[in-house]
């Protein structure tokens, strides 16, 4: 059972075009993260919601766009694409009171603007 | 930037050998993190260390925290072909109420059969 599911897998559009990624997770925690590996595998993070509340905006073009409907579900939308949106989008999430524990990661999807 | 650094970049070592990994940070942390990403996936948690730890095992695993430094170490004991993948620490930092985790580049292992 996949604890953090995102879909799709695989995005190949061209640029300008507006495309969206799900992520839902299934394991009850209260935060969820949207993550950005370039090509160079840095790991840049994006936004960070807390039920439902917006956390975390770094400095992100206002073209990207999330959307938490609920604490389970974080959705990302970014419109009119350019070339460099092209990378990988994860997106996490983790029980902020569960001090313990790190960041349950999905698989990811691989972004392509051509 | 809060981010982290990984060093080495790469290594590569043959299996049955031990693998060491540092890390370095910038801000004062609440706990830092060790991640591993195999080729084409999601990164996945291999353990957590607290700020006011200085040293932590879990089975193969080794992690060391040096507060004073600002640094980390990962030591992999036994390495095994499987073990060939990206490793990143995971600094985490409070802001303004949250937690914000800051990822470093990773270092990339390669363990020969």
């Amino acid at each position: 059972d996949t604890a953090v599911s995102q879909t799709p897998k695989y995005l190949v559009t061209q640029m300008g075009n507006d495309k969206s990624i799900k992520c839902e997770q299934n394991l009850g925690h209260d935060t969820m993260y949207w993550y950005k590996q370039d090509s160079k595998k840095f790991l840049k993070i994006m936004f960070s919601y807390n039920n439902k509340e917006l956390i975390i905006n770094e400095t992100v073009p206002n073209r990207f766009s999330p959307k938490s409907p609920d604490k389970a579900h974080l959705n990302l939308h970014i419109n009119s694409l350019e070339l460099g949106d092209s990378a990988v989008y994860f997106c996490a999430s983790r029980d902020s009171q569960g001090l313990g524990y790190g960041y349950t990661f999905g698989s990811g999807t691989r972004l392509t603007v051509v | 930037s809060q981010q982290g650094e990984e060093d080495p970049q790469a290594l590569s070592i043959q299996e049955g050998e031990n693998a060491t990994m540092n890390c370095s940070y910038k801000t004062s942390i609440n706990n830092l993190q060790w991640y591993r990403q195999n080729s084409g996936r999601g990164l996945v948690h291999l353990i957590l260390i607290r700020s006011n730890e200085r040293e932590k095992h879990s089975g193969r695993l080794r992690v060391t925290l040096d507060t004073s430094k600002k640094s980390s170490s990962l030591l992999i004991t036994a390495s095994r072909a499987a073990d060939t993948a990206s490793y990143f620490c995971a600094s985490s930092w409070a802001s303004g109420g949250s937690y914000i985790p800051t990822f470093g580049r990773g270092t990339s292992l390669i363990v020969h059969p």
